[in-house]
């Protein structure tokens, strides 16, 4: 079974400055889906971030960035530029490819963007 | 432009009523879902649809049902409602079951009494 492990609950970070979540998740698969999902205070959660495990190359979508390293099975998130909106609860989640396979999501944390 | 529209956002019950979560969307997606939210347990994945008459469980899938009779609609059936189903329920649609990447609906906060 998989498991995804979002060790901190609770982060905060300055307006402007780039803050880490942290992710981890344990597999014995070796072609599988990684993603960052946030959850503002509105409650509606959205995809910020996708990783294919094949790929070498970390994943970028603006000022969402990740750090994939497959061989310590660690996924973190960098938000660079912090600002306000990025206020909001942050799911790490896995997915391994092919058939009957299913998101599994990590017990999120919740990042507080100060100004 | 809709989306993954739910109904109601708010419902109290008693203990023992059923009732029905709505789950609609307009993007002709195969794939739908359904996911409760409790404090420091993530998203638990109740039941899951790939299509139109194909239903599966998920995680934690007693004391729910669904059905999928159009692709538009997936609703989400408390049988017996129990204090342990308090959550908040959320939605969830894609264009490829196998995508990962889903839609979600605003959520639906229960609270049984």
């Amino acid at each position: 079974a998989q498991t995804v492990t979002q060790s901190q609950p609770e982060m905060s970070v300055q307006e402007a400055e780039t803050v880490t979540l942290s992710c981890t998740y344990d597999t014995s698969e070796n072609n599988y889906y990684l993603f960052w999902y946030k959850q503002p205070p509105s409650r509606q959660m959205i995809l910020v971030i996708r990783q294919e495990a094949y790929k070498q190359q970390n994943a970028t979508e603006n000022r969402f960035s990740v750090n994939f390293q497959k061989a310590a099975k660690s996924f973190s998130l960098k938000i660079s530029d912090s600002q306000l909106g990025d206020t909001a609860m942050y799911f790490c989640a896995f997915m391994v490819t092919g058939a009957n396979s299913k998101l599994t999501f990590g017990k999120g944390i919740t990042l507080s963007v100060r100004p | 432009n809709a989306g993954v529209t739910q109904t109601p956002k708010f419902q109290v019950l008693k203990t023992g009523q059923s009732m029905t979560l709505q789950c609609a969307q307009d993007m002709n997606h195969e794939y739908m879902s359904w996911y409760r939210q409790d404090p420091g347990m993530g998203l638990r994945l109740i039941h899951y649809s790939v299509g139109a008459g194909i239903t599966d469980q998920g995680e934690v899938p007693n004391g729910y049902n669904v059905s999928r009779s159009t692709t538009e609609d997936f609703p989400l059936r408390l049988l017996s409602a129990a204090p342990s189903q308090t959550s908040v329920y959320f939605c969830a649609s894609s264009p490829r079951w196998s995508s990962g990447e889903l839609f979600f609906g605003e959520g639906s906060r229960l609270t049984v009494l």
